[in-house]
């Protein structure tokens, strides 16, 4: 089982450039989750999908899109990029309805210039 | 005021040294609480995980829960090199059908040879 996968590994972005971060799981998992990282942040919350066909806002939902395409993947659109979204992004996943550990993709290291 | 207080560090110990990693929290309502390890370039980790105040202990790691006082504690005994990396302590409370956690900042631990 490869878990949680994303691609891609590193992207430059110029401002005002739109890009979507892919994820994967393979683990039979019924929610997923986006969250973003920065230096003295921790890990914050952008969208999560509790089950497939649905989505709700986190903490930092501003300037994100998300569809959660079928059970397996959860993308996340910037439409419009900002340096402000510069960060390292996660994707997550876990069998929800309680369940308290998340398993984490490696990131998605996204620069804004 | 976060809801979630850490220590960024960074903290280095020689090897061999027990480390104690500490976060407070303010909202009551938190049921569960986590120890994330990360390390450099990497997602992170599920460590330990308890619901309950008391001590939870699993080989060098011990994970102590005080919810009187609204604080939690990692303990690593016998500490390796191997266990440099970013600690996060992270807490949930279940909304609706997913398990929203939230994340400190993380404890950045170097261990000396």
């Amino acid at each position: 089982n490869a878990g949680v996968t994303q691609t891609p590994k590193f992207q430059v972005l110029k401002t005002g450039q739109s890009m979507t971060l892919q994820c994967a799981q393979d683990m039979n998992h019924n929610s997923m989750y986006w969250y973003r990282q920065d230096p003295g942040m921790g890990l914050r919350l952008i969208y999560y999908s509790a089950s497939e066909g649905t989505t709700d806002k986190g903490e930092v939902p501003n300037g994100y899109n998300v569809s959660r395409l079928n059970k397996r993947e959860f993308s996340l659109r910037l439409e419009s990029a900002a340096p402000s979204q510069t960060s390292v992004y996660f994707c997550a996943s876990n069998l929800g309805g309680g369940a308290n550990e998340q398993f984490f993709g490696p990131g998605t290291r996204l620069t804004v210039l | 005021q976060k809801e979630v207080e850490q220590d960024p560090g960074p903290l280095s110990v020689p090897e061999g040294a027990i480390v104690s990693l500490n976060c407070t929290y303010s909202n009551s309502a938190f049921q569960y609480f986590m120890w994330y390890r990360q390390y450099s370039r990497k997602g992170p980790e599920l460590l330990m995980y308890t619901y309950s105040s008391g001590n939870k202990e699993d080989g060098r790691f011990t994970a102590q829960v005080d919810k009187s006082s609204k604080y939690i504690s990692l303990f690593i005994r016998d500490s390796q090199p191997s266990d440099s990396a970013t600690y996060l302590c992270a807490m949930s409370v279940r909304y609706s059908s997913a398990s929203k956690i939230i994340f400190g900042s993380g404890t950045r631990l170097s261990i000396r040879p």
